[in-house]
């Protein structure tokens, strides 16, 4: 069985600051894949960023990035020069052999 | 990029009646298609996992009998809430992988089921 945490139900950020949000994970298998996934009020899940489990490389996308800590299970998400468009929950994610699970989502506020 | 389509957004039904809501990949094949359920204010919780042509795989503590899943086609899966009741009131999340897009998954923008 795999879990997710996030230890950070209620996150802020000033515009234009930086924050990271906190995710931990536990799985017993060595080939599985992390994502961060945003849901606005909406609620339509959006993929922020993915990473391989097997890539040292953290990945980033434009202002996202990715602190892959592969040895603690550790896989957090530093939003940068943040913008009041990425208000919202954001949830960390693990995947292996089909199975994605889902952590408790964090609630990011940004403001003005 | 992938797409899911889900239908209805939003439905509000009767306790005792059957409520049938439709998952689809609109341009790509899914052989496995997801479900899962978000309570207000918490995390998606996976349902079942349905699969083109045979049963599908339900979590534990899920009961089969009242969330019955058909996955009749590469490209349409159905969840069907049976003898609904108010506790079955939920946000219902579909999603499904795209091959051709590596591992990412896609999910359906959700239904909101209201039982009253």
């Amino acid at each position: 069985a795999q879990t997710v945490t996030q230890s950070q139900p209620e996150m802020s950020v000033q515009e234009a600051e930086t924050v990271t949000l906190s995710c931990t994970y536990d799985t017993s298998e060595s080939d599985y894949y992390l994502f961060w996934y945003k849901q606005p009020p909406s609620r339509q899940m959006i993929l922020v960023i993915r990473q391989e489990a097997y890539k040292q490389q953290n990945a980033t996308e434009n202002r996202f990035s990715v602190n892959f800590q592969k040895a603690a299970k550790s896989f957090s998400l530093k939003i940068s020069d943040s913008q009041l468009g990425d208000a919202a929950m954001y949830f960390c994610a693990s995947l292996n052999n089909n199975d994605m699970r889902f952590g408790a989502g964090t609630r990011l506020t940004v403001k003005p | 990029g992938a797409v899911v389509s889900q239908h209805p957004s939003w439905v509000i039904c009767k306790s005792g009646t059957s409520v049938k809501i439709e998952c689809r990949s609109l341009d790509f094949q899914a052989t496995t298609m997801f479900w899962y359920r978000q309570f207000p204010k918490q995390s998606l919780m996976l349902m079942a996992t349905s699969n083109e042509g045979s049963k599908a795989t339900y979590e534990q503590g899920v009961e089969k009998d009242k969330f019955l899943i058909n996955h009749a086609s590469l490209t349409l899966s159905t969840l069907t809430v049976t003898s609904a009741h108010p506790e079955d009131s939920s946000f219902y999340i579909c999603s499904a992988r795209d091959p051709g897009q590596g591992y990412g998954y896609t999910f359906g923008s959700g239904t909101r089921l209201t039982v009253v």
